[in-house]
């Protein structure tokens, strides 16, 4: 049974661009939410999809945006990146919606510059 | 709006005795509340979780405490061990939040041989 993969791991981008993180679930998961944690911050919730819908959304702006693909993988696109965006972007897989058991990948550092 | 605090940003414990790790919430209708367990360059891992309906959960030597009329959890942790050195985040949702956990800003344990 594999466990939560992100990639990449470490990303530097430039104020303006956009940047796509990607996570592979763990397996039989059909559930995943993401995560941004700040510097000296606890993991804050962007938003979570099931079954390839956003169900649920934490508050971020539309220029956070997902996508969940059949095998559950999953995709978390920024726009317009500002520099405050610089973070630890965790992705967590469950067995559902409403289980309170995530498994969290070791998650992806931006660098906006 | 930090509706989950850890107010001890770090913890020192000798090899052996009781860690004790705080977490406050503000919001009163949050009725689960977990603990993860983060290494650096690992995502989190989770360790215990509680329902409102109990006060107290046990598995080895972690226990968590819950006093709901204090908005008040603890974890604690007995006998410590040098491997417990990790930063401890505990986390919420509630009724009113969806599947959405609110995570504290973590305590760094350090386990002291």
């Amino acid at each position: 049974e594999t466990g939560v993969t992100q990639s990449p791991t470490h990303l530097i981008k430039t104020r303006g661009q956009q940047v796509t993180l990607r996570c592979s679930s763990q397996s039989g998961h059909n559930t995943v939410s993401w995560y941004q944690q700040a510097l000296g911050q606890g993991p804050q919730f962007i938003f979570q999809y099931y079954r390839e819908e956003e169900n649920g959304r934490g508050n971020f702006p539309p220029r956070f945006s997902g996508l969940q693909f059949p095998n559950y993988s999953s995709e978390l696109n920024v726009n317009a990146l500002e520099l405050d965006d610089s973070a630890l972007y965790l992705c967590a897989s469950s067995l559902a919606p409403s289980s309170g058991t995530q498994y969290f990948g070791p998650g992806t550092r931006l660098t906006v510059l | 709006d930090q509706q989950v605090k850890q107010n001890s940003p770090s913890l020192s414990v000798q090899e052996g005795r009781i860690s004790i790790l705080n977490c406050d919430y503000t919001n009163s209708m949050f009725d689960y509340f977990l603990w993860y367990k983060k290494y650096p360059a690992e995502g989190p891992t989770f360790l215990i979780s509680i329902s409102s309906i109990k006060d107290k959960n046990e598995d080895g030597r972690f226990t968590v405490f819950l006093n709901k009329s204090a908005k008040h959890l603890s974890l604690h942790i007995v006998p410590s061990q040098p491997g417990d050195s990790a930063v401890y985040f505990c986390a919420a949702r509630g009724r009113d939040t969806g599947n959405q956990f609110y995570f504290g800003t973590g305590t760094s344990l350090t386990v002291i041989p």
